[in-house]
């Protein structure tokens, strides 16, 4: 059974910092990995996918990572805004459409 | 493109009824439509996965005679929660892909905000 992890669960800090987040996976049999965001309340916003195939990809100040083989992936924000401030979650996608998510980790990023 | 919306995005109802939210795909054909259910706090845990003109496949430990997902159409899933109960009090998540579209993204809809009283 697929467990996705994600570290750490709560993270503040100083706008302007450089962040990680980290999210492992148990079963390296997965078709891509996604990142998303979640606003109190809110649905969930696409913000990366990474096919298997793929080392990372690259949106804006987003770089994500994929590395399959040890079933880890990071969300890397550059230069982190009051905005960013938010639930991000990884999911990993395996047969049949199925993805599962990470507990999330709760941003927030202080003016 | 890729829009999906749900209706209603919140609703209180009373223990013992039943309550029916819809997940619509507003300008492509999804194919799958998926359920997730949220717990304040936790992440989204996958309900079960409708295909178009067939039944549901329920996850392990979801009554599938209390939630039932109708998939009748290209553009249109429902889950009707039967007999609410306030431990099915919850954030409810439908999300749609369609292969044809040639990604592999599954889009979301903002949510259903379920409070049984």
């Amino acid at each position: 059974k697929q467990e996705v992890t994600q570290i750490p669960a709560a993270l503040s800090v100083p706008e302007g910092e450089n962040l990680v987040l980290n999210c492992s996976f148990t079963d390296s049999a997965i078709y891509n990995l996604q990142w998303f965001r979640q606003d109190p309340g809110k649905g969930l916003t696409s913000l990366l996918l990474i096919q298997s195939s793929q080392r990372e990809q690259t949106s804006g100040r987003l770089n994500a990572s994929l590395d399959k083989s040890s079933g880890r992936s990071t969300l890397y924000i550059a230069a982190s805004q009051p905005g960013d401030s938010a639930t991000y979650l990884c999911a990993v996608e395996t047969s049949g459409s199925r993805l599962t998510f990470g507990e999330g980790t709760q941003l927030t990023v202080n003016p | 493109g890729a829009v999906v919306s749900q209706h209603p995005s919140w609703v209180i109802c009373k223990s013992g009824t039943s309550v029916k939210i819809e997940c619509r795909s507003l300008d492509f054909q999804a194919t799958t439509m998926f359920w997730y259910r949220q717990f304040p706090k936790q992440s989204l845990m996958l309900m079960a996965t409708s295909n178009e003109g067939s039944k549901a496949t329920y996850e392990q430990g979801v009554e599938k005679d209390k939630f039932l997902i109708n998939h009748a159409s290209l553009t249109l899933s429902t889950l009707t929660v039967t007999s609410a109960h306030p431990e099915d009090s919850s954030f409810y998540i439908c999300s749609a892909n369609s292969p044809g579209r040639g990604t592999d993204t599954q889009y979301f809809g903002p949510g259903t905000r379920l409070t049984v009283l």
